[in-house]
């Protein structure tokens, strides 16, 4: 059982659209969720974090949280070609994996002019 | 410019050869990770250092060789690699368990 998963997509949105990207985990215990962008050829680039249910807002990015059903999801509002992107979910482990930083494989975001 | 550097950017190696990847961060983070990334892979967790502790270990061959000698260094070891080695090798660094900052990477190429 993959530990986090995403659809790899890819998923191709206009510009100015709202972009839905999920994320479902195994670990029930974990409690730390981060959303990552990568650009092709380079490092990941922290986005979001979040650490209780509900919505965290960041200027254009929202990412939800919902541990109840293992689900984390990040919408990125008026989407841009800029934002055209490989976009990890990352989920920390608990207990004594709680150093354990686990990702998914990503999902490949186009904004279209 | 970033707080987690790595260098050198890309190597060229031969499956005989020993070579070392560096490291460095200027955070004031306490924990260090190495992650491996392949094509079409998911970014694949090597080690992790806390407090220069060594607290996970992936599987990992033992053709590669962590070594953290304090809490702003962590190095990769590399001897006898395999031409499937060949990835990005990404480092991080956290405070503690939370966010993970990357650094560059290090372009890997086993020839």
């Amino acid at each position: 059982q993959k530990e986090v998963e995403q659809n790899s997509g890819p998923l191709s949105v206009p510009e100015g659209a709202i972009a839905s990207l999920n994320c479902t985990y195994s670990d029930r215990g974990s409690q730390s969720f981060f959303w990552y962008r990568q650009y092709s050829g380079k490092s990941p680039e922290l986005i979001m974090s979040i650490y209780s249910n509900g919505d965290k807002e960041d200027g254009r990015f929202t990412a939800q949280l919902n541990k109840a059903s293992q689900y984390v999801s990040l919408l990125i509002r008026d989407s841009q070609p800029s934002d055209s992107a490989t976009y990890l979910c990352a989920v920390r482990g608990s207990g004594g994996s709680n150093y354990k930083l686990t990702f998914g494989k990503g999902t490949l975001l186009t904004v279209n002019p | 410019e970033t707080g987690v550097t790595q260098t050198p950017r890309h190597l060229v190696m031969g499956m005989t050869n020993k070579k070392s990847l560096k490291c460095e961060q200027h955070l004031g983070h306490n924990a260090m990770y190495w992650y491996k990334q392949s094509a079409k892979k998911p970014l694949e967790l090597m080690f992790v250092y806390s407090l220069e502790e060594r607290v996970e270990n992936n599987s990992v061959p033992s053709r590669f060789s962590p070594e953290c000698p304090n809490s702003s260094h962590l190095f990769l070891h590399l001897h006898t690699l395999q031409p499937e080695d060949s990835a990005l090798y990404l480092c991080a660094s956290s405070q503690g368990q939370g966010e993970a900052f990357f650094g560059q990477g290090t372009r890997l190429t086993v020839v």
